[in-house]
C-alpha cells in the first residue's frame, strides 16, 4: 500500500515560470515531510522539508505547502531553472516511539523538465 | 558531494550469486540506512543500523542481511539472488536516530542476469 503518492510522473515547464510538484499521503501519523531531488547517477539530495504544525515552508526559490486536512502538500518552484530539470521525490516520516523507527517513506517521484 | 560513499558503483552477477554493497557514512553520522529502488518504484526502506545496532527493519528479504562495523561503515549483503533484486541500492546516514534529513550515497547499480 503506497502511504505517499506522487501520482504525477512527469512534468514540463518553461523557464521561469513556476514549477507545482504534489504529494499525497494516507497515512494520519506522518508528522514530517520532506522533498529530495534526484540527478541521474547520484543520490537522492535534500531540498526542503516542513513540520505538520506549519503550513508553510520557503527556502528561496523552493516553497513547500502542507494541507493536513486533505493530506496533501505541494512543491513550489518559482522561478523555474533548466538546472532544477530532475527527479523529485515525496517523502514522509511519522514520529519515535521510544526511538524504535525513523525510517522515511519515499513517493514514487516525479520527473521535472524546465525547457530553457 | 553529500559525504556518504558507496562501492562498487556497479555490479552485474548472476542468479543464485551472492554480494556484498559496502558504504561509509559522514563523518559524524551514527545512523545508517539502505532503500532499494527498483525500475518504477520509489526508494523502499529496506532497513537502518544506529551506531553498530539494527534499529528498524523495513521490506527487506529474508535473503538480505546487513550489518554495521565498529568504525560505523555498514554492508548490505544480498543472498541467492534473483532477477528481481536487479535494483539501485541506496546507502544514506544520518546524524542521529531520529534521521528526519538523511544524506545520500550515490548508489550501487545491481544487475542481476
Amino acid at each position: 500500500d503506497q502511504q505517499v503518492k506522487q501520482n504525477s510522473p512527469s512534468l514540463s515547464v518553461q523557464e521561469g515560470r513556476i514549477s507545482i510538484l504534489n504529494c499525497d499521503y494516507t497515512n494520519s501519523m506522518f508528522d514530517y515531510f520532506l522533498w529530495y531531488k534526484k540527478y541521474p547517477a547520484e543520490g537522492p539530495t535534500f531540498l526542503i522539508s516542513i513540520s505538520s504544525i506549519k503550513d508553510k515552508n520557503e527556502d528561496g526559490r523552493f516553497t513547500v505547502f502542507l494541507n493536513k486536512s486533505a493530506k496533501h502538500l505541494s512543491l513550489h518552484i518559482v522561478p523555474s531553472q533548466p538546472g532544477d530539470s530532475a527527479v523529485y521525490f515525496c517523502a514522509a516520516s511519522a514520529p519515535l516511539i521510544d526511538g524504535a523507527n525513523s525510517k522515511l517513506t519515499f513517493g514514487k517521484g516525479i520527473t521535472l523538465s524546465v525547457r530553457p | 558531494d553529500s559525504g556518504v560513499t558507496q562501492t562498487p558503483k556497479h555490479l552485474i552477477t548472476a542468479t543464485g550469486q551472492r554480494v556484498t554493497l559496502r558504504c561509509s557514512p559522514r563523518s559524524g553520522d551514527l545512523s545508517v540506512y539502505w532503500y532499494q529502488q527498483s525500475l518504477d518504484q520509489g526508494l523502499q526502506f529496506l532497513i537502518q543500523y544506529y551506531n553498530g545496532e539494527e534499529r528498524a527493519k523495513g521490506n527487506i528479504l529474508e535473503r538480505f542481511s546487513a550489518q554495521q562495523f565498529p568504525d560505523l561503515h555498514s554492508e548490505l549483503n544480498l543472498s541467492s539472488l534473483e532477477l528481481g533484486d536487479s535494483a539501485l541500492y541506496f546507502c544514506a546516514s544520518s546524524e542521529g536516530l531520529a534521521g528526519i534529513e538523511q544524506y545520500f550515497g550515490p548508489g550501487t547499480r545491481l544487475t542481476v542476469t
